[in-house]
């Protein structure tokens, strides 16, 4: 079983939906989860950023961490065209260096005007 | 504040050649990471380097090689390229150690 998996998609929806993105993962000493956004021909940019279990809002996203079923989600509310991206998902263990960033190899996310 | 930049941003080599790449990081930053990316494989970690010293390195062969100069700037260094080198290759900055990365735009790599 892979560190963490992550549907690669594409998903495609209509302007204005909402969108899930979804990542699992197996080792629990991961502490600290991301989920970065790239556009195409473009490096990755930091989206969102949690620690530990729980919620977390910023805009129109919203990630969540579930450590007990170990898995991730985020949140995309009212898409827009301009968030069509690969979003990938990063996690960390508590202590570890970047070294053991661990990615998941992305989903294309396409949203049609 | 200026992100992180990487030079080339393209370029194109033949078998057996070798490549360097170079990252400059955000201004403050000490640690530069480098990760390859492919659509098959996604995103790879290389290495990682702080204050000079290559602190982290990734399953790669000896071919792939890096360093950092004392005003935090990074190159890294392929040698003997193979056509399974064709990838981004991806400098990334960072203040610490808590997976928040700054990316550059990547140096693209085509091997024929």
């Amino acid at each position: 079983q892979k560190e963490v998996e992550q549907d690669p998609g594409p998903l495609s929806v209509p302007e204005g939906a909402i969108v899930s993105l979804n990542c699992t993962y197996s080792n629990s000493a991961f502490q600290y989860f991301m989920w970065y956004r790239q556009y195409s021909r473009k490096g990755p940019e930091l989206l969102m950023y949690t620690y530990s279990s729980g919620n977390k809002e910023d805009g129109r996203f919203t990630a969540q961490v579930d450590k007990s079923s170990k898995y991730i989600s985020l949140f995309i509310r009212d898409s827009q065209p301009s968030d069509s991206a690969t979003y990938l998902c990063a996690m960390l263990n508590y202590g570890g260096s970047q070294g053991n960033l661990i990615f998941g190899k992305g989903t294309k996310l396409s949203v049609k005007p | 504040k200026a992100g992180v930049t990487q030079t080339p941003r393209y370029l194109i080599k033949t078998r057996g050649q070798q490549v360097t790449l170079s990252c400059s990081p955000i201004s403050g930053h000490r640690s530069v990471s480098w990760y390859q990316q492919t659509p098959g494989q996604g995103l790879q970690f290389l290495f990682e380097y702080f204050s000079e010293t290559q602190r982290n390195k990734g399953n790669f062969p000896g071919r792939f090689s890096g360093r950092q100069f004392s005003n935090s700037r990074s190159e890294m260094n392929v040698s003997t390229l193979e056509l399974g080198d064709s990838a981004l290759y991806l400098c990334a900055s960072s203040f610490s150690y808590t997976g928040e990365l700054f990316f550059g735009e990547g140096s693209r790599l085509t091997v024929l």
